[in-house]
């Protein structure tokens, strides 16, 4: 099972709303990511875990708030959204290179289609 | 630092024929990684080619091959007899290992008919 999975695919949101976007992946990676994309522009890092802790964080604002339960789930709250947040959101994984053998490559999810009205 | 740098903001190549896309990238660490990725308009991120610094051979991926300068800190990704599915948005990558990984701002690839 080579795959990450992210749920939903796209999610409209109000700016008062709450929503989570989730993620999941059963490579036994222990490296989880975040990154926000806008169109035609490369994916910007935001939040790493590391064997489930958080190892970076690239000053995100506190309105995305991310949570890793366990090894395989990666969850990013959302609340108080504002318009220019709109994006596709993508999840990804990786061996840690800590753990020993690792390609180094991230695996990525399809994203999740963001839009904050 | 790291740094990606792709100078060619959008590419056209007719189907069949061959194209290269030019990536230049600085480090300051002697062991990394050097990635192609490609993203279609269907958004997912696929990885097309891995090289590894300390390889001096070129990797190649059927119709993917790349050219490693290290020297030079250059990357460049050949695509032969192009086809209509390799029009995507392709993004050149560099990792040293760490949880870092450096994109490029990414080249558009147009195939046409």
């Amino acid at each position: 099972d080579t795959e990450v999975t992210q749920t939903p695919k796209h999610l409209v949101m109000g700016m008062t709303n709450k929503k989570s976007l989730k993620c999941e992946q059963h490579m036994g990676h222990r490296a989880m990511y975040w990154y926000k994309q806008k169109a035609k522009k490369p994916p910007e890092l935001m939040f790493v875990y590391s064997y489930e802790k958080l190892s970076i964080n690239e000053s995100v604002p506190s309105r995305f708030s991310p949570e890793c339960p366990n090894s395989s789930l990666l969850n990013l709250h959302l609340h108080a959204l504002q318009p220019e947040d709109s994006a596709l959101y993508l999840c990804a994984s990786s061996q840690d290179p800590r753990g020993g053998a690792s390609t180094g490559e991230l695996f990525f999810g399809e994203g999740s289609r963001l839009t904050v009205l | 630092a790291q740094t990606v740098t792709q100078s060619q903001p959008e590419m056209s190549v007719q189907e069949a024929e061959t194209v290269t896309l030019s990536c230049t990238y600085d480090t300051s660490e002697s062991d990394y990684y050097l990635f192609w990725y490609k993203q279609p308009p269907s958004r997912q991120m696929i990885l097309v080619i891995r090289q590894e610094a300390y390889k001096q051979q070129n990797a190649t991926e059927n119709r993917f091959s790349v050219n490693f300068q290290k020297a030079a800190k250059s990357f460049s990704l050949k695509i032969s007899d192009s086809q209509l599915g390799d029009a995507a948005m392709y993004f050149c990558a560099s990792h040293n290992g760490g949880q870092n990984f450096v994109f490029g701002p990414g080249t558009r690839l147009s195939v046409l008919p």
